[in-house]
């Protein structure tokens, strides 16, 4: 089955760290760029991140630029995000999410996963 | 870089056609081929349902289609069915700092 099944959500205080991942499979994961989105309870999604498929370029979203960083392993068909120097304003729901097209850079994504969530307070 | 700019709701009965606009500027949704859009049902993940303007993934309803003029997105909903009532976003490229944007939201709601 092609899906994309994430984890690492919780509950952490203001300035802590956090580490999400996100899990492939039913599809060449290593051929696919693959980005991370976020959606804030009651608001619109939010682009956070996307990784070539090569793992060597990385994109990041103004909001959290120097703070974030996405990584893949090809080998273990798995998304990453450390999130550093958390803040209030990073309380949301992370999905992973797949690009439509191999090759396609942030085209459109055609696969989402269910979303971990992060929570971030005192 | 903003949020692209939709109506908050839109509505219509069964049968009808509705359009949802997206407005953006010329660094993004008037500049680029990959303006998408994306439907949300409550406590699911956004699925997407046009992309390249004017594109329908495999398995979309061709009840959806989209187009762009200028500056403005915009995804017609034809012969609206209860199923349809959603959250609708549009999406597109940018050559911001920012490199992807998505619109602000309309709800979609079947009278």
């Amino acid at each position: 089955e092609v899906q994309l099944l994430e984890s690492g959500g919780g509950l952490i205080q203001p300035g802590g760290s956090l580490r999400l991942s996100c899990a492939a499979s039913g599809f060449s994961f290593s051929n696919y760029d693959m980005s991370w989105v976020r959606q804030a309870p009651g608001r619109g999604p939010e682009w956070v991140s996307t990784i070539r498929s090569s793992g060597f370029n990385t994109f990041y979203a103004d909001s959290v630029k120097g703070r974030f960083t996405i990584s893949r392993d090809n080998s273990k068909n798995t998304l990453y995000l450390q999130m550093n120097s958390l803040r209030a304003e990073d309380t949301a729901l992370y999905f992973c999410a797949k690009d439509l097209t191999a090759g396609c850079y942030l085209c459109a994504f055609d696969l989402w996963g269910q979303g971990t969530m992060v929570t971030v307070s005192s | 870089q903003s949020a692209l700019t939709q109506p908050a709701s839109v509505s219509g009965s069964p049968g009808q056609s509705i359009t949802i606009s997206c407005t953006g500027t010329s660094s993004d949704v008037g500049a680029s081929k990959y303006v998408s859009w994306y439907q949300q049902h409550p406590g699911k993940a956004p699925q997407l349902i046009i992309y390249d303007v004017a594109n329908r993934p495999s398995g979309v309803s061709n009840r959806f289609s989209g187009s762009k003029s200028g500056n403005t997105a915009s995804l017609t909903i034809s012969g609206l069915q209860a199923e349809d009532e959603a959250d609708y976003y549009c999406s597109s490229y940018t050559s911001g700092s920012t490199l992807y944007v998505f619109g602000t939201g309309t709800k979609v709601t079947v009278l």
